[in-house]
């Protein structure tokens, strides 16, 4: 079975320009989380997906982040314009649904994102 | 507000070592999930292990085992007879529920250094 796979690996922008990135989750996942961590800090929740709806945006910084999750299966994230605190490894997840939703969430490699 | 508490920032141990890692936890919840992750060098975050709430009973895996005591909030892992593939952050996390919506909240990380 694939994992959770996030494409790029590694983004390196300039200040003020847009970025994407992009999450495959575990095929059947209904459940699609974003995540960050910014250097040296704590990974942090940005928000959560249940097939294409957002459940939860609360961890979203500000309105320069969008994720959209069309159809329910892959998720991205659009930086726009992007800013130096940025900068930092971006995590995608996915987990099972309904009575599974306290199970492990499966992560993927991350992208590594640096804003210059 | 859940929080997660990994006061080790970094740990260096020769191999065969046993070594601790320490996690204390917050919540109002009485029903919460925690969960240790492992970043190896490649950088995807693994599951190790979840524990939920009600079950205070110790975990063991091979070399690894984990105590968790609701009386002082604290989940900690012990690597026994540690090796240099042990290497890596660990990461403590804390699983919150609010209207079918879960997060994980995570720890700072324990950077975890076994030498040959």
């Amino acid at each position: 079975e694939a994992g959770v796979t996030q494409f790029p690996s590694h983004s390196v922008i300039e200040k003020g320009q847009t970025v994407t990135l992009r999450c495959d989750p575990i095929s059947g996942h209904d459940n699609l989380y974003w995540y960050r961590r910014v250097m040296g800090k704590e990974i942090k929740f940005l928000l959560h997906f249940v097939k294409e709806s957002k459940q939860d945006e609360s961890g979203m910084p500000n309105n320069r982040f969008l994720a959209e999750r069309t159809g329910g299966t892959y998720s991205t994230l659009k930086v726009q314009p992007a800013e130096l605190e940025d900068s930092g490894v971006y995590f995608c997840a996915s987990g099972g649904s309904g009575q599974f939703l306290y199970n492990e969430q499966f992560f993927g490699p991350g992208t590594r994102l640096t804003v210059l | 507000a859940q929080k997660v508490t990994q006061a080790q920032t970094e740990i260096s141990v020769v191999e065969k070592e046993d070594v601790t890692l320490d996690c204390v936890y917050e919540t109002r919840d009485t029903t919460y999930y925690l969960f240790w992750y492992k970043q190896p060098p490649s950088g995807e975050l693994v599951f190790l292990i979840r524990r939920n709430s009600f079950d205070e009973q110790n975990e063991i895996s091979g070399r690894y085992s984990w105590n968790f005591q609701k009386s002082t909030s604290s989940f900690n892992f012990t690597i026994t007879a540690s090796q240099v593939v042990d290497s890596a952050v660990y990461f403590c996390a804390l699983s919150e529920v609010i209207q079918g919506a879960q997060k994980l909240v995570f720890g700072q990380g324990t950077r975890l250094t076994i030498n040959p």
